[in-house]
């Protein structure tokens, strides 16, 4: 089945820092969602892309659709206490619209 | 008010016990899915509906349930509770239609002991 190859699996960094973090498929995806996990709650979603190429941003977060589809990259510049948390990539899965498949998230440390 | 509310957000349980977690959702999507989330695993799907009448599995279906009472209400049970079963269940919504995009609850934490 599609799966997603996301890296690093965590990163610590110090406040300030920009950071990246990018997102593999073995087949392509005509959709590439981010979500952040903070402790103690669900997913939540950072930024949706939706065409080859598009590079969309959400404050001091930006992702990019890969131009191949088979891979997206999230940046977070000038990081902050409240960054911490781990980032999903996600996409649809299994030849469907109706199901996402993950990544197995990226675990973001910020040091102040 | 949260648009996706779980309940309860944690339990503890024994071997063999059944379990019901819940999911409502105000935000009048049709489509709703549970998943199920173990440290460096991501999420992974368990039951997904399109609408009242239309259940199916996921990736990891053995050992639940679903239930969908309504097209606000999706229910997950665990029959015979095993401790292999502990971990963070999340339940989520989508709309039919144009994105992909979908909304998650807030998550239980099950403990099988």
């Amino acid at each position: 089945g599609q799966q997603l190859n996301q890296s690093p699996q965590s990163m610590f960094i110090q406040e300030g820092e920009d950071v990246s973090m990018n997102c593999t498929s073995s087949s392509i995806f005509n959709t590439w969602l981010w979500y952040k996990q903070e402790p103690g709650e669900g997913p939540v979603l950072l930024i949706a892309l939706y065409k080859a190429g598009e590079l969309t941003s959400n404050g001091r977060l930006t992702a990019q659709f890969g131009i191949t589809r088979k891979d997206s990259f999230l940046n977070i510049s000038a990081s902050i206490p409240s960054d911490v948390g781990i980032y999903f990539c996600a996409g649809p899965g299994g030849g469907s619209n109706y199901k996402l498949t993950f990544g197995k998230g990226t675990l973001l440390t910020v040091n102040p | 008010d949260a648009d996706v509310t779980q309940t309860p957000r944690n339990r503890i349980t024994k071997t063999g016990k059944r379990i019901m977690l819940e999911c409502s959702q105000t935000k009048g999507h049709d489509r709703m899915y549970w998943y199920r989330q173990d440290p460096g695993l991501g999420l992974r799907l368990i039951y997904y509906s399109f609408d009242v009448k239309d259940i199916n599995k996921g990736e990891i279906s053995d050992g639940y349930s679903v239930s969908r009472q309504a097209q606000a209400k999706f229910s997950l049970s665990l029959e015979s509770a095993i401790p292999n079963q502990t971990a963070l269940y999340f339940c989520a919504t989508r709309a039919s239609g144009s994105t992909d995009t979908q909304y998650f609850g807030p998550g239980t934490r099950l403990t099988v002991l």
